[in-house]
């Protein structure tokens, strides 16, 4: 159980194009969904916090307009790149929270989306 | 702030080796502590957790225990294969801002047949 998948596992895109990434959580309903950026041999870099039904709240430093969040449902939360640029070029990984906040609620990983900005 | 401190790769061992990854953290209050592992090109995955103080982790052969006296979260494993290698990553939180995660710089493990 806990599943959460990502869509495409990996894009090429030319710069100035917007790719979307998809996060589901498989098999329970996910009221947040939390969004991380990993550089090469780096760790995790929290972009923003998805909670369903509302705005998403971006970390500092992390453009708003560039990187679109939409969680529309308890099992889908979307990031879209837009205009993206080589700079933009990472792996992506999602990670989605189970049912009511709670001190010991865990985080399920996806499988990350690498994108590729040419 | 929460932080985290994990000790720098890489790091190579031979097969059936012990391995040690320190993992040191700073909070406020009282986090749950956590053992992150990505395989390459994978997604990262739950390893082991503790959530109180003295409390021991354990999965794969993995251990760690939640020290709160020296704020440590070590990870060992007494005999390491080559399907062990990948990154690992400590990671805690507090339950406060969301239940976020503050994950450590991550170490790699490489184990040589």
């Amino acid at each position: 159980g806990a599943v959460v998948s990502q869509h495409p596992s990996r894009v090429i895109c030319k710069s100035g194009t917007s790719v979307k990434i998809e996060c589901r959580s498989l098999d329970f309903q996910a009221t947040t969904m939390f969004w991380y950026r990993q550089f090469p041999k780096k760790s995790l870099m929290l972009m923003a916090t998805s909670n369903e039904g509302s705005k998403a709240t971006y970390e500092q430093g992390v453009e708003k307009d560039k990187f679109l969040i939409n969680h529309a449902s308890l099992t889908l939360s979307t990031l879209t790149v837009t205009s993206a640029h080589p700079e933009d070029s990472s792996f992506y990984i999602c990670s989605a929270r189970l049912g009511i906040a709670g001190f010991y609620n865990e985080q399920f990983f996806g499988p990350g989306t690498r994108l590729t900005v040419l | 702030g929460n932080s985290v401190t994990q000790m720098e790769g890489p790091v190579t061992l031979s097969e059936e080796a012990f391995l040690t990854i320190n993992c040191t953290y700073t909070a406020t209050g009282y986090p749950s502590l956590f053992w992150y592992v990505q395989y390459p090109g994978e997604g990262l995955q739950l390893l082991l957790k503790a959530t109180k103080a003295d409390d021991k982790g354990s999965n794969k052969g993995f251990e760690a225990t939640y020290r709160k006296e020296t704020t440590s979260f070590h990870l060992e494993k007494g005999s390491v294969q080559v399907s062990d290698s990948a990154v690992y990553f400590c990671a805690l939180n507090t339950g406060n801002a969301g239940n976020m995660l503050t994950f450590g710089g991550g170490t790699r493990l490489m184990v040589k047949p």
